[in-house]
Formats: C-alpha cells, sequence, structure tokens
C-alpha cells in the first residue's frame, strides 16, 4: 500500500543551525512533491514544490531534494531561527479513484531553541 | 485577493445536532478539498469536491458526513446528529483548475461537541 513517512518525533535544534527534515515513501511514483509548513491552530501553508526531473530547490533559506530512486525527500532550513518552529508535512501526488491525488504525510515538529 | 475562507472558527453543539461547517475558496479556485485534524495528529482527507460535484468522497464517513459544493455559493460540510467523536479541526483547501496541485487551506472551524 502506498505510504508516506516523516518522523513523527519532533526535531530540537539550536537557533541558527541546519534543521533536515525527512520524508520517505513507498510505492508512489510521484511527479511532484510539496512542503508545506503548519503553525498551531492554523492551517497549512504552501513552501515549495519540486518535480521528479529536479533534484533540487530553493527558495531563501529553504532547500529541497527530492532522490526518486531513494523514494526520499529532505527539507533544509539553513541559520534556522526560534520563528521557524512549526510542524513541517511533506505531501505526494499519486493516482486514486481515477485523479491525481495529493495526500499528506503527518509532519515533524520542528523546535528551534534559542 | 482574499485567502481561503472558513466559518464560523469555532462551532459548540450538543450531541445530536447538526453542525454546517462552510469554506469559500479563493477566487478562481474550483476545487475544494475537506480535511480533518484532531490534535497532534496528522491531516485526515475526507472529501474533494469540483463545482456541483463529488469527485472523491472515500475519506468520510458514509453516515451522518455530506459534502457539497453547489455553482454559486460556499461549499458546505455537514454532520448530522453529531457525536462527541466528532470534535475535531475541519480544514478546508482550494485549488486552482490549472494547475491543481498546490493546495490553500483556511484558518479551519474547530468544532467541539458537548
Amino acid at each position: 500500500s502506498q505510504k508516506i513517512e516523516q518522523n513523527s518525533e519532533a526535531l530540537n535544534i539550536q537557533e541558527g543551525k541546519t534543521a533536515t527534515l525527512t520524508c520517505n515513501y513507498t510505492n508512489y511514483s510521484p511527479a511532484y512533491l510539496q512542503w508545506y509548513r503548519q503553525d498551531p491552530g492554523r492551517g497549512p501553508v504552501f513552501l515549495l514544490l519540486i518535480r521528479e526531473n529536479e533534484k533540487e530547490k530553493r527558495k531563501e533559506r529553504l532547500k529541497v531534494t527530492f532522490d526518486t530512486t531513494l523514494k526520499q525527500s529532505l527539507f533544509h532550513i539553513t541559520a534556522s531561527q526560534p520563528a521557524d518552529s512549526a510542524t513541517y508535512l511533506c505531501a505526494l501526488e499519486g493516482t486514486s479513484g481515477g485523479y491525481q491525488k495529493v495526500t499528506f504525510g503527518t509532519g515533524t515538529k520542528l523546535q528551534v531553541i534559542p | 485577493n482574499a485567502g481561503v475562507m472558513q466559518n464560523p472558527r469555532h462551532l459548540v453543539r450538543r450531541r445530536g445536532q447538526e453542525a454546517r461547517l462552510r469554506c469559500s475558496p479563493m477566487k478562481g479556485h474550483s476545487h475544494v478539498y475537506w480535511y480533518r485534524q484532531l490534535p497532534e495528529e496528522g491531516l485526515k482527507f475526507m472529501v474533494y469536491l469540483q463545482k456541483e460535484n463529488i469527485i472523491d468522497e472515500s475519506g468520510m464517513p458514509k453516515e451522518r458526513f455530506s459534502a457539497e459544493f453547489p455553482k454559486e455559493g460556499p461549499s458546505i460540510l455537514r454532520i448530522q446528529q453529531v457525536v462527541r467523536g466528532d470534535s475535531a479541526a475541519y480544514f478546508c483547501a482550494s485549488s486552482p483548475p490549472n494547475p491543481k496541485n498546490i493546495q490553500y487551506f483556511g484558518a479551519g472551524t474547530r468544532l467541539s461537541v458537548l
């Protein structure tokens, strides 16, 4: 069956360091993968999308990699700040019920310690 | 361009009452998704609608739950005869027809069943 795995344990990191979050998947052949941020009490917010033919995508302090051989995406936040503390969700597209369905992982909670 | 609007933000119902959750998608978006989220848990897909059509309701309980997205007006998620287990945050997201992969979320409706 299709599965998306994100580390369910919270990631605690010191301010200024690089945070790296992992998204692994099985039985998907996604054309693209997305990352979202969710703050407590709020809806997720789209951050980045990376296509299967792109190895890496950057946006300001964010970097996403996508390895379709390893079936893994890494999400990096460089020079992390306390304001980066949130839950980060990866989302994958897969064919389901005749349409391209986006499915979300359960998310990893990031805590940046001042 | 206003974002996805959900109302009410908080809804309190007694067991057996009906709950109606509304979602106005972003302007120009014709695809709407409803998700449910329990505290400290991931987003659980419920239903995907396009204008006047239900595309995928595989995540929605067969009984007591219904959803619609009429030609005019907001999308409605309706829960009849609510039970305590229905207490959760319900998020709506919308996406444009093309590309329809990035989802834009509302702030959610927090339903509490007494």
